[in-house]
């Protein structure tokens, strides 16, 4: 069965400090990975997804196979940081996102 | 451009009763998603429409229905509402190509079941 799981439902860290963001997936074929993020009163947007391979707002994610992983990291978190990430796998056939449970991120200054 | 909208906001209805939820799609994208989220979870599939077809289902029972129409703006009902059918609804929207292009999601629209 697919599915992708972000075992951390809140992580907190300092400003200034890295920030990795775990998720795993479980997916029989070729897996295309995104990450969604939600600031507080906006909408679900993306974030990055791995086959463009980019940077965004200092976020880096690598695909892992041998692992099934698709971690989000960052050197050095800011406070504007703080929101709701979600892991998500896209299913090619059927058209659909499965996501994982969403971790919160929240940066201390 | 405009971006996905939702209507309306927030719902209050009563267990038994049937409910309609709206989405415009963002100017262009033919294809639109339609997600259940409940508190603390991230969002679950329903269904997604293609050119006003529906192109793939969640596990989601029969009383979940969609349309979509010409001009690509969708509509999600749901009949004989229960109260686990609270959760906010989320609709999105996105032109395919190869893979998934960029999904664009609305607002959302927050069902409460009584």
């Amino acid at each position: 069965a697919q599915r992708v799981t972000q075992p951390e439902k809140l992580l907190s860290v300092f400003k200034g400090a890295p920030v990795e963001l775990k998720c795993n997936y479980s997916y029989s074929g070729s897996p295309e990975l995104f990450w969604y993020v939600q600031y507080s009163r906006q909408r679900l947007q993306l974030l990055l997804r791995h086959i463009s391979r980019e940077s965004i707002k200092g976020f880096t994610a690598d695909l892992n196979k041998g692992e099934t992983s698709f971690h989000l990291k960052k050197p050095f978190a800011q406070e504007e940081d703080s929101a709701m990430y979600y892991c998500a796998l896209f299913k090619g056939n059927t058209g659909k996102l499965i996501f994982g449970q969403g971790t919160t991120l929240q940066v201390k200054p | 451009e405009t971006g996905v909208t939702q209507s309306p906001t927030h719902l209050i209805k009563t267990r038994g009763q049937q409910v309609t939820l709206r989405c415009s799609s963002q100017s262009g994208h033919n294809t639109v998603s339609w997600y259940q989220q409940a508190l603390g979870q991230g969002p679950q599939f329903i269904f997604q429409y293609y050119r006003e077809e529906e192109n793939g289902r969640g596990n989601f029972p029969p009383r979940f229905s969609g349309l979509q129409f010409p001009n690509y703006s969708s509509e999600l009902n749901v009949n004989a509402l229960e109260l686990d059918d609270s959760a906010l609804y989320l609709c999105a929207s996105s032109l395919p190509g190869q893979g998934l292009t960029e999904a664009f999601f609305g607002q959302g629209t927050r069902l409460t079941v009584v």
